[in-house]
């Protein structure tokens, strides 16, 4: 069974730094793009950053370029967001998400469960 | 960036009632690399449609997508009381974006 359950999110202030991990299993992680969606409460879906297979590729929205780092471990089995320089407006939850074939040009077919960052002094 | 803009925001319909849900992009989406995902409150979001058309495994046939281009559109054709959730539309170019939901609620 795929399971991807992250980690490490809390209270932190503007300003301040938190890295979120996902744990995977169930599948070859090796094989799969990975991405970060978050989503601020009671808004939207927001796709944040994804990573290669071997992390030899990596994107960004916009407003976290320059703060934010997605990084992968694949003897781990695990999925990284470092997150510095964090704002209000970046309070959601987070959520790692598999694409669903080796190729980034795929949608997300599994969802870890989020954990809550918040942002606030 | 393509901007996806989802209408209307808010439906409200009874169990048994035919649900048509529409997405427009801002500029042409790339192969159909269209998606749909239903989210239900305190829970991730699943994925519905794919490729603008295509069920993705276990999701029910009373669900169906269409369109090209710009303009998509999810289909439910019978609201079963489980169906009553958020769903959102998203590009899976290189750089993704969702739409803002349409939230389909009991009338």
């Amino acid at each position: 069974e795929v399971q991807l359950v992250e980690s490490g999110g809390g209270l932190v202030q503007p300003g301040g730094s938190l890295r979120l991990s996902c744990a995977a299993s169930g599948f070859t992680f090796s094989s799969y793009w990975m991405s970060w969606v978050r989503q601020a409460p009671g808004k939207g879906l927001e796709w944040v950053a994804n990573i290669k297979q071997d992390g030899s590729e990596k994107y960004y929205v916009d407003s976290v370029k320059g703060r934010f780092t997605i990084s992968r471990d694949n003897a781990k089995n695990s999925l990284y967001l470092q997150m510095n320089s964090l704002r209000a407006e970046d309070t959601a939850v987070y959520y790692c998400a598999r694409h669903s074939s080796g190729w980034s040009y795929r949608p997300f077919d599994y969802w870890g469960q989020g954990t809550l960052v918040t942002v606030s002094s | 960036e393509i901007v996806l803009t989802q209408s209307p925001g808010t439906l409200s319909l009874s169990p048994g009632e035919r649900a048509t849900l529409s997405c427009r992009a801002s500029q042409s989406v790339s192969s159909s690399y269209l998606a749909w995902y239903q989210q239900k409150p305190g829970q991730a979001p699943r994925l519905l449609i794919y490729g603008a058309s295509s069920r993705a495994t276990g999701i029910p046939d009373r669900f169906s997508g269409s369109g090209s281009g710009t303009d998509f559109t999810l289909t439910i054709s019978r609201l079963e009381p489980e169906d009553f959730a958020v769903y959102y539309c998203q590009q899976y170019g290189r750089f993704k974006t969702f739409g803002g939901g349409t939230k389909v609620e009991i009338k």
